[in-house]
Order: structure tokens, then C-alpha cells, then sequence
């Protein structure tokens, strides 16, 4: 079946340091990635995507390429801020199918001054 | 507002009662979806509606869950004879249809259900 795993948080840096979020997935055929956020009080919205291999998804900073080899999909950015203090959630979209994502645990990530 | 909008935002309920969950979409959606997202756990996804297809149920847990959606735009999930392994936040979502697989779910805030 199809299934998203990613690192368990929190995680917690200073403001300015690397960020990495590790996501692997299974899944059969070639599905669409995405990685989605949650800030505080906010519903989640697409942070970025990718829809075949070698693919890179980035936005607002953040990158994340599509490795089919490894199966996976981890999300970097190479100076976090305060305001990046967020959820994140890694999700894979079937090939062929309509808009169901499956989404990972979360990650919860806190910056920090 | 644009978005999409859910009501109640909090609902605390005793067991055994029923609750029932409203989801308006952004205009123009098609699609519409529910997901459950409990403590410590990913979105569990739940129902899905395209259009005047039959939904997609395959990720309702019990049949205590229902869902409908009237005029393909609101909808409502129901749950009854609530348990208090139902308490999480029911997140709704609504993007294009199909032939527009971008990938790209417009969510609510979600409603936080508390079972006691």
C-alpha cells in the first residue's frame, strides 16, 4: 500500500541554522510529492511539490527533490527564521489518482531566537 | 472570507451523542474532502466527493460516520453515537476536480471534537 514515513519532532534550531526533514514513502506506479504547512491557528496549506523524479519543489526558501532510488523526499532550507515555527507534513498523491493525498505524522518544527 | 470554512471550530460532547460537522468549500471546488488528524498522528483521510460521482468512503472508520454533500458545494460529516476514540480535528479540504491533479488541497481550520 501506499504509506508516508517522517522524522518524529520536534525539532528545534536557532534562527539562521540548516534545516532538514526527512520523508520516505512507499508507494506503487509514480505518485506525486508535497510537502504541506500548519502554522499556528492556520489550516494547512502546499508548501511545495513535485511531481516525477529528480524533480525539485521549492518555495519560500525551502527545497525538496524527488529521489526515487531512496524513495524519498526531504525538505531543507538553509537558513530557518522564528516565522517558519510550523508544522510540516509530508504527503504522496497515488499515480493516476484524483487529489488524495496520504500525509505523514507531522513534524513539529520551533525556531528559536 | 475566500477560504474554506468549517463550523463548529470546538464541539465537546458527551458520549454517545451525535455531532454533526459542516464544511463549506471555496466556490468553483469540486472536490471536497475530509480528513482526521489525531493527536500525534498523520491526516487519516476519510471521505471524498467529485462532482455527482458516488464519494469515496473507503476511509471511514465505522458506520457510525456518515457524510453528505448537498448541491456539490456544503457538506457534513456526522458521527454517531460518538466514542471517545472520535475525538480529534476533523479537517476539511477542496481543491479542483479531477483532470486538475495539481496536488493542491485548500483546508479549513478544522473542527476540534472532544469527546467525554
Amino acid at each position: 500500500g501506499n504509506s508516508v514515513t517522517q522524522m518524529e519532532g520536534p525539532v528545534t534550531l536557532s534562527e539562521e541554522a540548516f534545516l532538514t526533514i526527512n520523508c520516505t514513502y512507499t508507494a506503487t506506479g509514480y505518485p506525486s510529492l508535497f510537502w504541506y504547512v500548519q502554522y499556528p491557528g492556520e489550516g494547512l496549506q502546499l508548501l511545495l511539490k513535485a511531481t516525477k523524479a529528480d524533480d525539485k519543489g521549492s518555495n519560500k526558501g525551502f527545497e525538496a527533490t524527488y529521489r526515487k532510488e531512496t524513495t524519498s523526499f526531504h525538505l531543507e532550507k538553509g537558513s530557518v527564521q522564528v516565522s517558519d515555527s510550523a508544522v510540516y507534513f509530508c504527503a504522496l498523491s497515488p499515480s493516476g489518482g484524483y487529489n488524495k493525498l496520504i500525509f505523514g505524522a507531522g513534524t513539529r518544527l520551533a525556531v528559536h531566537p | 472570507g475566500a477560504g474554506v470554512s468549517q463550523s463548529p471550530s470546538n464541539k465537546v460532547t458527551e458520549k454517545g451523542k451525535d455531532v454533526e460537522l459542516r464544511c463549506d468549500p471555496i466556490s468553483g471546488h469540486t472536490a471536497l474532502y475530509w480528513y482526521r488528524q489525531s493527536l500525534g498522528q498523520g491526516l487519516e483521510f476519510l471521505i471524498y466527493f467529485q462532482g455527482n460521482s458516488a464519494p469515496d468512503k473507503s476511509g471511514l472508520p465505522s458506520d457510525r460516520f456518515s457524510a453528505e454533500r448537498t448541491g456539490g458545494s456544503v457538506s457534513t460529516l456526522t458521527i454517531q453515537r460518538t466514542q471517545q476514540e472520535d475525538s480529534a480535528v476533523y479537517l476539511c479540504a477542496s481543491s479542483f476536480g479531477v483532470g486538475a491533479n495539481t496536488g493542491e488541497l485548500f483546508f479549513g481550520e478544522g473542527s476540534r471534537l472532544t469527546v467525554l
